[in-house]
This record gives C-alpha cells, sequence and structure tokens, in this order.
C-alpha cells in the first residue's frame, strides 16, 4: 500500500459546482496533513493545513479522520481559478519528511 | 522579499554525467529539502539539510548528494546520470518552527 494515496483524476466540473477530494494515508503514527496545489508546471504551493476538528478557509474546507486514515478537501462555488492539481501531503511522526500524493487534477469549465 | 530560487531552471545532460543543481532559500529560513517529480507524480522526498548537516534522506541512492552552506544556500548534486534521472527538482525551504514549504520553480533535467 502507497503511504498518500489519492484518486488522479482528472475531475472535470463546471463552475459553481461543489467537488470533494478523498486521501489516505498507511501511517497511522502520521502526525500532520496538508493540502497543496500546483498550477501546470509550476511549484506547489500550501492551500491549508488540515486539523483534527476539521478547518475551513472560504470556500474550502478540509476534514481529517483519524480513526480512518482519511483526509478530505472540499470545494464549494468552483472558480476557473481553481483549475490545478490538489495534492495530498502528510508529515510522519518524528519525521521531517513530507510525503506527498501523485496529486488530483481538478479541471472547471465554463 | 526574495522567494525561493533554483538554478538553472532548463538543463539536458546524457547518461553517465554528473550535475549540479543550486537553490537559495527564502529570506529567514534555515532549512532546505530536496524533492524529486516525475511527470505525473507527486513530489519525492530525496533529503533536508539544516545547519549544514543532512538531517533526514529519502529513498534514493548514494548517486544523489547534497550540501548546505553557511548562508543557508544548498545544493544537489547528481553522479552517473541515468535516463530514469529526469525529471523536476524542486527546492523547499522553511524556518525551523515551521511546516509550510515554500518551493522554488525548480531545475527541469533531461537525461539523454
Amino acid at each position: 500500500r502507497k503511504e498518500v494515496e489519492q484518486d488522479p483524476g482528472p475531475f472535470n466540473v463546471p463552475e459553481g459546482a461543489t467537488v470533494a477530494f478523498n486521501c489516505t494515508y498507511s501511517n497511522s503514527a502520521s502526525q500532520s496533513f496538508f493540502w497543496y496545489r500546483q498550477d501546470c508546471r509550476k511549484e506547489p504551493k500550501l492551500l491549508m493545513s488540515v486539523y483534527s476538528s476539521g478547518n475551513e478557509d472560504g470556500r474550502f474546507t478540509a476534514q481529517l479522520n483519524r480513526a480512518s486514515q482519511y483526509i478530505s478537501l472540499l470545494i464549494r462555488d468552483s472558480k476557473l481559478s481553481d483549475s490545478a492539481t490538489y495534492l495530498c501531503v502528510v508529515l510522519g511522526a518524528g519525521s521531517y519528511q513530507l510525503t506527498f500524493g501523485k496529486g488530483t487534477k481538478l479541471s472547471v469549465i465554463p | 522579499d526574495a522567494g525561493v530560487t533554483q538554478s538553472p531552471t532548463h538543463l539536458i545532460k546524457t547518461r553517465g554525467q554528473q550535475v549540479t543543481l543550486r537553490c537559495s532559500p527564502k529570506s529567514g529560513h534555515d532549512t532546505v529539502s530536496w524533492y524529486q517529480q516525475a511527470l505525473g507524480q507527486g513530489p519525492q522526498f530525496i533529503f533536508q539539510y539544516y545547519e549544514e548537516e543532512e538531517r533526514q534522506r529519502g529513498n534514493f541512492p548514494d548517486r544523489f548528494s547534497g550540501h548546505q552552506f553557511p548562508n543557508y544556500s544548498s545544493e544537489l548534486n547528481v553522479n552517473a546520470l541515468l535516463l530514469g534521472d529526469s525529471a523536476l527538482y524542486l527546492c523547499a525551504s522553511n524556518s525551523g518552527g515551521g511546516w509550510e514549504l515554500f518551493f522554488g520553480e525548480g531545475s527541469r533535467l533531461t537525461v539523454l
């Protein structure tokens, strides 16, 4: 089983739609979780951290389920500018290494 | 405030050659990590440097080596290049107390 697994997509959604991405991780001792965004042929950038209580930043909501080792990202009211690859990222316990999933590609269509 | 800068942006090498990639971290950052991103994959951790020492290493062979200088800049060296080393090499920096990585735009290496 891969350390961090994501559905690669692509997800093609119309503007204004709500879309959800899921991610599972294999190491139950993982301590921190993040979503990064990567535009085509650009570098990854932090979108948001993920907390056990769930957290929201504008149209974006992230959830963590430690028991199921599952992370999600919900995007509401999708914009054309949301088109990108979304990377699920996990920090292992006692580690300095961030482990990235393969990413899920989102295309928002006019 | 300059972000993370990397050089060169693109380079082409042949099998068996050696390459050195360079990175200057974001101002105020003391930790540098290197990642390899193959096409269609997520970034894979190569190693991290802190206080001029390799603090942690990912699952990469010894052909991959690095260095951090007193000004926190860093180099990634790859010896005996293989075709499979063709990828985008990303440098990321962070400050000791935080987990947000700031990435450079990367060095795109093609091995022929």
